[in-house]
């Protein structure tokens, strides 16, 4: 089956520093990836839509300087939480999608937990 | 905008009994609806995935139901099992590929 790798699963780090969060499909191509985030006991809320060799759409409220998206090629994307602060801290999930028509399931990660002290 | 409501947001079963989950969402335009499975601190695991042109789907003990008029599904688990604790989010594909997910039903089996 398709296979999603995220890492790193788990990032703990100073406020003020930029850190960055790669999702790789592993066995197909992905024409366009997406970036969650969960709060506890929260759903998944959907931050960007990143299709490769484009700008990344974001949605409402979510910053584009604050979070980097780099989609550069169709089996990797990139999300850099730039001077991230303590309220930044979350669980974050990508999910690619092969591109074969909106029938097909998007492929998800296995998460990265963010904590900024 | 599409929202999507899951009820109860947690119970607890003796092991054994069967499970109902319910999702609702507001639009009813979408392309399918999925049942992810979450653990503690981890990713998602795709349970079932309805098509909207469907109406059920199953997998072993597990079957969805989808409604796609009145924007409901129900996820059955049946004779439940302590390794079926979990949370488990219903989540639909709208506009553009794009995911709404509920927040979740955490589930609870006794043994």
């Amino acid at each position: 089956g398709a296979v999603v790798s995220q890492h790193p699963s788990r990032v703990i780090c100073k406020s003020g520093t930029s850190v960055k969060i790669e999702c790789r499909s592993l066995d197909f191509q992905a024409t366009t990836m997406f970036w969650y985030r969960q709060f506890p006991k929260q759903s998944l809320m959907l931050m960007a839509t990143s299709n490769e060799g484009s700008k990344a759409t974001y949605e409402q409220g979510v910053e584009k300087d604050k979070f980097l998206i780099n989609h550069a090629s169709l089996t990797l994307s990139t999300l850099t939480v730039t001077s991230a602060h303590p309220e930044d801290s979350s669980f974050y999930i990508c999910s690619a999608h092969p591109g074969q028509g909106a029938n097909q399931p998007q492929h998800f990660g296995d998460g990265t937990r963010l904590s900024i002290l | 905008k599409q929202e999507v409501t899951q009820i109860p947001a947690a119970l607890s079963v003796p092991e054994g009994e069967n499970l109902v989950l319910n999702c609702s969402f507001t639009d009813s335009a979408i392309y399918n609806l999925q049942w992810f499975r979450q653990d503690p601190g981890k990713g998602l695991t795709s349970l079932l995935l309805i098509q909207s042109s469907q109406r059920e789907q199953t997998s072993g003990r597990l079957n969805a139901s989808l409604d796609k008029s009145s924007g409901r599904s129900t996820l059955y688990i049946a004779a439940s099992q302590p390794g079926d604790s979990a949370t488990y989010l219903c989540a639909v594909t709208y506009g553009n590929n794009r995911l709404a997910f509920g927040k979740g039903n955490q589930v609870v089996v006794i043994p």
